[in-house]
């Protein structure tokens, strides 16, 4: 498997633009996860899926974001508007419950940069 | 809820030194423990994990950490240092919360290595 793929890798955008970042988990993992990465902050978990349904979205920093899991192969992060301070290391990572209690595994993460 | 602390953000070691990253965690029952490592510009990297069993465990690039019930710690060592050492590391510690897998993470401790 070629692990978690995210893209883009880098996005540069203007403040009040649109932005989506897109993830493709591990085939056959049923938890995705999105994180955002600051100097400031760390890593936050914003909303984690299991089998496609949104489990848990109290990190979502404010309703500009949202996030969906249409199939088990796809998943996206939407921020409308975008503004400066959302720039940051996005990752998507996923896991399996199959096996019990598993480690996740990380994308390359999505720079975003809102100028 | 389950939650992480790493109380060096930055530590500088000699290379050829010892090393030792401290991680406490709380949680109510047993937990699954986690260290990640990011390399600059990349994603995060599992180096080792305890589910359960030996208290000591080891991880890649030889790496181990040792779970420590009574002191609810999960530090990490290593006895010799290389400067592709050089990297945050992050602690994890991972529940079932509702019924679901989730994952926190410390705030990350980034390693200088110096010659």
């Amino acid at each position: 498997d070629a692990g978690v793929i995210q893209s883009p890798r880098h996005e540069v955008t203007e403040m009040g633009q649109e932005v989506t970042l897109r993830c493709k988990p591990i085939s056959g993992h049923d938890y995705l996860f999105w994180y955002r990465q600051t100097m400031m902050r760390g890593l936050e978990l914003l909303i984690y899926f299991n089998n496609n349904v949104p489990i848990d979205d109290s990190g979502m920093p404010e309703d500009r974001f949202s996030a969906k899991m249409p199939n088990a192969s796809f998943s996206t992060l939407k921020i409308q508007p975008s503004e400066p301070r959302d720039s940051a290391v996005y990752f998507c990572a996923s896991t399996t419950s199959s096996e019990g209690y598993t480690e996740a595994f990380f994308g390359q993460g999505t720079r975003l940069t809102v100028v | 809820a389950q939650s992480v602390t790493q109380p060096d953000i930055h530590i500088t070691v000699s290379e050829g030194a010892s090393l030792e990253l401290r991680c406490n965690y709380s949680y109510g029952a047993t937990p699954y423990l986690f260290w990640y490592v990011q390399s600059p510009g990349q994603g995060l990297q599992l180096l080792l994990k305890y589910f359960s069993g030996d208290t000591l465990v080891q991880g890649i690039k030889g790496f181990e950490a040792e779970f420590k019930r009574s002191q609810s710690s999960f530090n990490l060592r290593k006895p010799s240092v290389h400067w592709s050492d050089a990297a945050e590391y992050f602690c994890a510690v991972g529940a079932w919360s509702g019924g679901y897998q989730k994952v926190t993470f410390g705030i990350g401790t980034k390693l200088q290595v110096i010659p």
